[in-house]
């Protein structure tokens, strides 16, 4: 079955404890991308990455980092979580970034920093 | 850049009835196209419906439509005959390059 998979659903942790939010994708798309959802302000794109090796920031960048080693992954890394970034996260991936290409979108993660 | 703008947070409907999201957009692209997505609870994010934009012809997709227009940079999600499993949060987007989302209405459908 062609997903993608976001773990962990659900986390709760303290500020400034490092965190590892994972993504995988079995569909060979080129282009993956993270996403915030945040009341009043729909999802607005963290960072993405349009193929291994290659990343660069979206809209919201700030307290994020990402890696593409392999096509198929890329964790969403929060260094030093902060409570302003409890939100829930979204991953996704597309075939590319043409005009009208279709997002494929994890389950989601709720993550809360306290 | 594009933006796009829902002005209704929240919006209700009685089962079997009828009812219109709405969505605005600004983009300075001439081929484009534009998205609804629904979120159930599970928070699963489904295309519901696309649009092309040099497309004349609004789309549908069973109970849904889109009233899409153009020039008014307006593009509308219309659920006929809503059912119980309608209910979700509804996002309407621009996918070009990354997308670029609404803030969402919340629909809630009454039995």
């Amino acid at each position: 079955e062609a997903q993608v998979t976001q773990n962990p659903r659900y986390l709760i942790t303290v500020t400034g404890k490092k965190l590892t939010v994972t993504c995988s994708q079995n569909m060979n798309h080129e282009y993956m991308s993270w996403y915030r959802q945040d009341p009043g302000l729909g999802l607005r794109q963290i960072y993405y990455s349009m193929n291994v090796e290659v990343t660069d920031k979206g809209d919201v960048p700030e307290g994020y980092k990402v890696s593409r080693k392999e096509k198929r992954n890329f964790p969403l890394i929060l260094e030093s979580p902060s409570p302003n970034q409890t939100s829930l996260y979204f991953c996704a991936s597309s075939q590319g970034q043409g005009v009208g290409t279709e997002a494929f979108f994890g389950q989601g993660t709720r993550l809360t920093v306290v | 850049a594009q933006t796009v703008t829902q002005s209704q947070p929240e919006m209700s409907v009685q089962e079997a009835e009828t009812v219109t999201l709405s969505c605005t957009y600004d983009t300075s692209e001439s081929d484009y196209y534009l998205f609804w997505y629904k979120q159930p609870p599970s928070r699963q994010m489904i295309l519901v419906i696309r649009q092309e934009a040099y497309k004349q012809q609004n789309a549908t997709e069973n109970r849904f439509s889109v009233n899409f227009q153009k020039a008014a940079k307006s593009f509308s999600l219309k659920i006929s005959d809503s059912q119980l499993g309608d209910a979700a949060m509804y996002f309407c987007a621009i996918p070009y390059g990354k997308l670029t989302f609404g803030q969402g209405t919340i629909l809630t459908v009454h039995p």
